[in-house]
């Protein structure tokens, strides 16, 4: 079954940076790409950006260019999503989510369980 | 970007009872519109894509539907595991952008 396995929560200090991990399984990586959404406590979901698995294409919000940067290893079938300048409003749980690989704009039918970062001094 | 308007925010009924929700697009997003069930400490889950569509395995009593600016989602007769906060997402264009969420309860 499809199955995307996220790496666990983190603690970082305000202008750190995280990188979090995102693991398929049950289906061929680069057939389809990888959203990443985060939802702060309370708040509803926030897309970021995404990655075509095939060929490495990204596009990111607006709101996290320059932020963000969303790479994949397709030999490990994983993506990663690198946040950089933390601060406090980061604190949030990151998702990442299965989209089709060659079209940004579609439903997201599979979902990681999610990492928490929490952004503290 | 699209600002999407859910209403209301929160809602408790009945088992058994018929449950609707309505989401609005700040533009028309055809029929590019999703739901999303999300319980307490989990993932979203899709259940509804392209306004009317019911994803695989979800149960007959959820629908929905709507067009342009204007989408609505319904529990037939409101179950017990349905409890969750349900969220309308368009994909019109990017960003995609989620509607504020409405919490389900039971009465």
């Amino acid at each position: 079954q499809v199955q995307l396995v996220q790496s666990g929560a983190d603690v970082k200090m305000p202008g750190a940076s995280v990188t979090m991990s995102c693991k398929a399984s049950g289906y061929t990586f680069s057939d389809y790409s990888i959203h990443w959404v985060r939802q702060a406590p309370g708040q509803r979901p926030e897309w970021m950006g995404w990655i075509n698995t095939g060929n490495g294409n990204t596009k990111y919000s607006q709101k996290f260019q320059g932020r963000v940067t969303i790479t994949r290893y397709t030999p490990a079938g994983t993506a990663f999503m690198e946040l950089s300048g933390l601060r406090s409003e980061d604190t949030a749980v990151y998702y990442c989510a299965r989209g089709w690989r060659d079209i940004i704009v579609v439903p997201l039918d599979y979902w990681g369980q999610g990492t928490l970062v929490t952004v503290s001094s | 970007d699209i600002q999407m308007t859910q209403s209301p925010s929160s809602l408790s009924s009945s088992v058994g009872d018929r449950v609707t929700i309505t989401c609005q697009a700040s533009q028309d997003i055809s029929s590019y519109l999703n739901w999303y069930q999300q319980k307490p400490g989990k993932a979203p889950k899709l259940v509804i894509s392209g306004a009317s569509n019911l994803e695989i395995g979800v149960p007959s009593r959820f629908s929905g539907s709507g067009s342009e600016t204007d989408f609505s989602f319904t529990i037939s007769s409101l179950q017990p595991d349905d409890i969750a906060t349900y969220y309308c997402q368009q994909y019109d264009s990017l960003p995609l952008t989620f509607g504020g969420g409405t919490k389900v309860e039971i009465k």
